[in-house]
This record gives C-alpha cells, structure tokens and sequence, in this order.
C-alpha cells in the first residue's frame, strides 16, 4: 500500500488563481479530511468526507472547495487563492471503526 | 478559543530521561485522544491515544496520561532517544467522529545525545 499520497509537494501562485491539491489513498478509508497547519496555531480542519458523495465543512472551510467521487480520492480547490492560504495542507484518511488519522505527505503552498 | 492547548513550544531533554509534554483541553466533552509525532517535510504520525474511560495507556516507551478532572492529559517517553526529536501534537475528539479532530498547537521536542 502507498498510504496517503498527495501532489503536488510544493506549489507557488498568485494571487486570483486557482488550483487542486490532489489527495489519494489506497486503503480503502472510509473517512477523509483535509488540514491545514499554519505556525503556532498546529492543525486546523477545512473540510471532510465520510464516504464517497457526503462532504461537509471543517473549522475553515472559506475559499475552499471538495468533492469525493470515489472512496480513493479527496481532492481540495482553491478557487482564488489569496495570501492568507499560504500553509502547509495535509490530507488524512481514516478506516471506519476507529478514530486513528493517517496523514500524507503534505503540500507546501505560497500564495504570492 | 483553543479548546485544545499545548503551552509548551519546547521541550530539550537529554538522551536516556525521561520526555513529559502536557496539553490542556476546555471542552469535556471530549472523550478521545490522542497523540502524533511530526518530522520535518513528512506528515503527522500516530504515536498513541487513549480513551476518556482509561487514565493511562502505555506502548514500549511511549505512556499516556489522562486526568479528566483537571482536563489535562500528559506523554511520557521513558527512555528519551534522540530519534524522538520531532513536534508532538495532541488531539482531541469524541469517539466515533474521527472526522472532527481537534489539535494543538505541537511541542518541539529535542533530545540532546
């Protein structure tokens, strides 16, 4: 199993433009959720996923967007990204029954 | 309002001693919890939990600690080694909504060999 995958591992934009993070797993998760973690402030929910078709709001969701099509993959769209979203995003997913995270990578986004 | 707090942004501990981070939490209503390790450039990790029914759970060096009273919950790592260094973060939750995690914001730990 690959685990948590995510891409791409670091990515710059301007502001105004738009991009997906691209999230999967191969583990066949159930739940899947979306962070981001910015200096002293440790991991914050944007949005999640119990299965394929349900998404619903985290913490802070504003200026994001996702869907789930399938069980495997979680993908996360900014529509106009702005300074404010320059973070460090980690996607997790979690195997029904249990209340253990596992996280990917992460992405490292710059929003100039 | 941080329902979930680590006051600590740092701990150095020398190789072989005894590691305590601790984290405070608000909301009682927590009844899950755990704790992950983050290296540099890779994702958090699992490293425990521990349910509001116990107050202590232990993995090889690895003990958790949980005093619902005062809303406190603690890691002991006993041998410190210094492929511990690394940000340790606690979460919290309610058992069977794994999607709603709450963090804190991470203890540096560095262990001095």
């Amino acid at each position: 199993n690959a685990g948590v995958t995510q891409t791409p591992k670091f990515q710059v934009l301007k502001t105004g433009q738009s991009m997906t993070l691209q999230c999967a797993q191969d583990m066949n998760h159930e739940y899947m959720s979306w962070y981001r973690q910015d200096p002293g402030m440790g991991l914050r929910l944007i949005h999640y996923s119990v299965g394929a078709g349900i998404t619903d709001q985290g913490e802070v969701p504003n200026g994001y967007n996702v869907s789930r099509s399938t069980t495997e993959d979680f993908p996360l769209r900014l529509l106009s990204a702005a300074p404010s979203q320059t973070s460090v995003y980690f996607c997790a997913s979690t195997p029904s029954g249990t209340d253990t995270q596992y996280f990917g990578p992460g992405t490292r986004l710059t929003v100039l | 309002d941080q329902q979930v707090k680590q006051n600590s942004p740092s701990l150095s501990v020398q190789e072989g001693r005894i590691s305590i981070l601790n984290c405070d939490y608000t909301n009682s209503m927590f009844d899950y919890f755990l704790w992950y390790k983050k290296y540099p450039a890779e994702g958090p990790t699992f490293l425990i939990s521990i349910s509001s029914i116990k107050d202590k759970n232990e993995d090889g060096r690895f003990t958790v600690f949980l005093n619902k009273s005062a809303k406190h919950l603690s890691l002991h790592i006993v041998p410190s080694q210094p492929g511990d260094s690394a940000v340790y973060f606690c979460a919290a939750g309610f058992s069977g909504s794994a999607r709603q995690l709450t963090f804190g914001s991470g203890t540096q730990l560095t262990v001095l060999p």
